[in-house]
């Protein structure tokens, strides 16, 4: 079955640097590939995705890169603000399934 | 807001207790979902509804029993839980596949979670 790797587990960073976080996938048959925010005390929020028929995606201060040759794929934030500290989860789902399968996660903590 | 609730958002009970998490979605959509969230581990899929019908359950032990009466409700029914059972439990929705075109990807709304400590 699908695998989801995540780097880094956490990523500090100074208010209005860039924060990359990484992804790779093992299934080469996943075409959707969504990243989730989670702040303390609330569920996920979806705040980008990106679908196996593009390369990049960008919304905003928010960018997500897909390369379907090496099997990953990551988020770009640029110009970081404090509200932007919060954990954030990759996941991939195989066409066909509804199941997505989620990286274990990046703390990111942005300072003023 | 997501448009998705979740009651109780915290619960405390032994292991003899029966407890029912509940989940309501306001969007409209026809697929519901149960995630468990533990600590330093990725969210696990529990649970798949579509229409009502269960079609996916991710090996998850028989103390842990759905149950979907309509596309808007989702429940958790808790019993003889162990400690272990501990964690963030999420309800999530989307539209099931097919429904809404081929250029969507039945985007899943998560709840808020709630927090089960067993005793």
């Amino acid at each position: 079955g699908e695998n989801v790797e995540q780097h880094p587990s956490t990523l500090s960073v100074q208010e209005g640097d860039s924060a990359v976080i990484k992804c790779t996938y093992s299934d080469s048959a996943s075409n959707y590939f969504p990243w989730y925010k989670q702040e303390l005390g609330k569920g996920p929020q979806l705040i980008i995705d990106i679908r196996s028929n593009v390369g990049e995606k960008k919304d905003q201060r928010i960018a997500v890169t897909l390369n379907k040759t090496a099997k990953h794929f990551s988020l770009h934030i640029t110009e970081t603000q404090p509200e932007d500290s919060a954990v954030y989860f990759c996941a991939a789902r195989v066409t066909g399934f509804q199941k997505l399968v989620f990286g274990t996660g990046t703390r990111l903590l942005v300072s003023p | 807001e997501t448009g998705v609730t979740q009651t109780p958002r915290h619960l405390v009970m032994g292991m003899t207790n029966k407890k029912s998490l509940k989940c309501e979605q306001h969007l409209g959509h026809n697929a519901m979902y149960w995630y468990k969230q533990s600590a330093k581990k990725p969210l696990e899929l529990m649970f798949v509804y579509n229409f009502k019908e269960q079609t996916e359950n991710n090996s998850v032990p028989s103390r842990f029993s759905p149950e979907c009466p309509n596309s808007s409700h989702l429940f958790l029914h808790l019993h003889t839980l162990q400690p272990e059972d501990s964690a963030l439990y999420l309800c999530a929705s989307s539209q099931s596949p097919g429904t809404s075109g081929p250029s969507s990807y039945n985007e899943q709304f998560f709840g808020p979670g709630t927090r089960l400590t067993v005793l």
